[in-house]
């Protein structure tokens, strides 16, 4: 079975810390995506990432880092929070090519106080 | 901006076959319709993708019309737990890091 894991369901965190949300994918997958999702606007692409060390902004990559060291791993770094990154983060997968699925992780929703 | 347009809301009753239409009009032809759900609070789940034929697998059965510009989701036999957003989003074949642009969907709701 297709497995997208997402390090923690629910988090809270303070304004300007830093915040570290980890996805995990075990389909030996190439391309990794980071959306947030917000009522009314749908998802929104954060960053992706088509191979180690590479990465490639989204649509709203301000306010946010990744790093992919390992293929199966795939990063998303808020480096100091704000309230309006309050959101539900989804992490997706998939292979590179021809009519390829994106696989979500069950998401983790974020809360800055 | 999305490709697709869906009515914003349906009602089914348990049991019942649960059809849920798109419109995509302006698909060209090397893109694929694709099916996702989201039940609340969770990540979306993928359902089923065609191109042209139709396809059939133990989720759900995707009908295209022959000009490819609507397609229709049918759930056989809705359960409960088929309460949810369903999105229908067109993806160009070649998936070359292209994000999928998830528009409103429609929100079914499967009634006992």
């Amino acid at each position: 079975d297709v497995k997208v894991t997402q390090s923690s369901r629910y988090l809270v965190k303070r304004t300007g810390e830093k915040v570290f949300l980890e996805c995990v994918q075990d389909m030996d997958h190439e391309n990794m995506f980071w959306y947030r999702q917000d009522p009314g606007l749908g998802l929104r692409l954060i960053y992706f990432s088509y191979d180690v060390k590479m990465k490639e902004k989204g649509d709203i990559p301000e306010g946010y880092s990744v790093s992919r060291e390992k293929k199966e791993r795939f990063s998303l770094i808020l480096e100091s929070a704000s309230t309006n990154q309050t959101s539900m983060y989804l992490c997706a997968s998939s292979f590179v090519g021809t009519q390829e699925t994106q696989y979500f992780g069950p998401g983790t929703r974020l809360l800055v106080l | 901006d999305a490709k697709t347009t869906q009515p914003p809301s349906m009602d089914c009753a348990e049991g019942r076959a649960a059809n849920l239409p798109c419109n995509h009009s302006t698909i060209s032809g090397n893109e694929y319709v694709y099916w996702y759900r989201q039940i609340h609070s969770q990540g979306p789940q993928y359902i089923i993708h065609g191109l042209k034929n139709n396809e059939t697998n133990e989720m759900a059965s995707l009908i295209i019309t022959e000009d490819r510009k609507s397609s229709t989701l049918i759930l056989p036999h809705a359960t409960l737990r088929d309460t949810a957003v369903y999105y229908c989003i067109v993806q160009p074949s070649d998936n070359y890091g292209q994000n999928f642009v998830f528009g409103p969907g429609t929100r079914l709701s499967v009634l006992p």
